[in-house]
């Protein structure tokens, strides 16, 4: 069974470029998740949609970040425009809902976005 | 607001010694903890799931337990062996989303 995989492994953009990452998540899992680390400082959590819906987006940073998860399926995140401050690893997260309990989250290998 | 802390940040220790991380978290009313381990340059590997209602978890030579009460949890390694050098976090569930809170994660390297 293949796992959450994300698009691309890396990303070096400009500041004032676009870029959008890509999650993958289990197929089957309605919860996924966004995180980031930037450099040096713990990983934090951005988002979580339950299928196509935000569950809560109370971790995005400010309005540059923009995250879709269209038909419920795999999910984008773009930074427009982007700046210094939001080089990082991107990770995302997904788990299932068995609606009997908190279930563990599998995580991707990350996108690394370094903005020049 | 959940806070998880790690301590340490940093631990080296010879192969085959046995060792504990901690981690903290200020909050006991939590849905369960995870353990986690980085490799440089890769993403994070589940290693163990504790439920809030368990005391412990055990896979291999890893066991981890968890204390809510004191807000606790430690990842117990058997035996280290340079292959378990990598970046250990902890990460609790306990938002209303299911969104969890990292620590900082505890850096280990075993010499051999």
């Amino acid at each position: 069974e293949a796992g959450v995989t994300q698009f691309p492994s890396h990303s070096v953009i400009e500041k004032g470029q676009t870029v959008t990452l890509r999650c993958d998540p289990i197929s089957g899992h309605d919860n996924l998740y966004w995180y980031r680390r930037v450099m040096g400082k713990e990983i934090k959590f951005l988002l979580h949609f339950v299928k196509e819906s935000k569950q809560d987006e109370s971790g995005m940073p400010n309005n540059r970040f923009l995250a879709e998860r269209t038909g419920g399926t795999y999910s984008t995140l773009k930074v427009q425009p982007a700046e210094l401050e939001d080089s990082g690893v991107y990770f995302c997260a997904s788990s299932q809902d068995s609606g009997v309990g908190r279930n563990e989250q599998f995580f991707g290998p990350g996108t690394r976005l370094t903005v020049l | 607001k959940q806070e998880v802390t790690q301590i340490p940040a940093a631990l080296s220790v010879p192969e085959g010694e046995n060792l504990v991380l901690n981690c903290s978290f200020t909050d006991s009313a939590i849905y369960n903890l995870q353990w986690f381990r980085q490799d440089p340059g890769k993403g994070l590997t589940s290693l163990l799931l504790i439920q809030s209602s368990q005391r412990e978890q055990t896979s291999g030579r890893l066991n981890a337990s968890l204390d809510k009460s004191s807000g606790r949890s430690t990842l117990y390694i058997a035996a280290s062996q340079p292959g378990d050098s990598a970046t250990y976090l902890c990460a609790v569930d306990s938002g209303g989303y299911q969104k969890v809170t990292f620590g900082t994660g505890t850096k280990l390297q075993v010499i051999p």
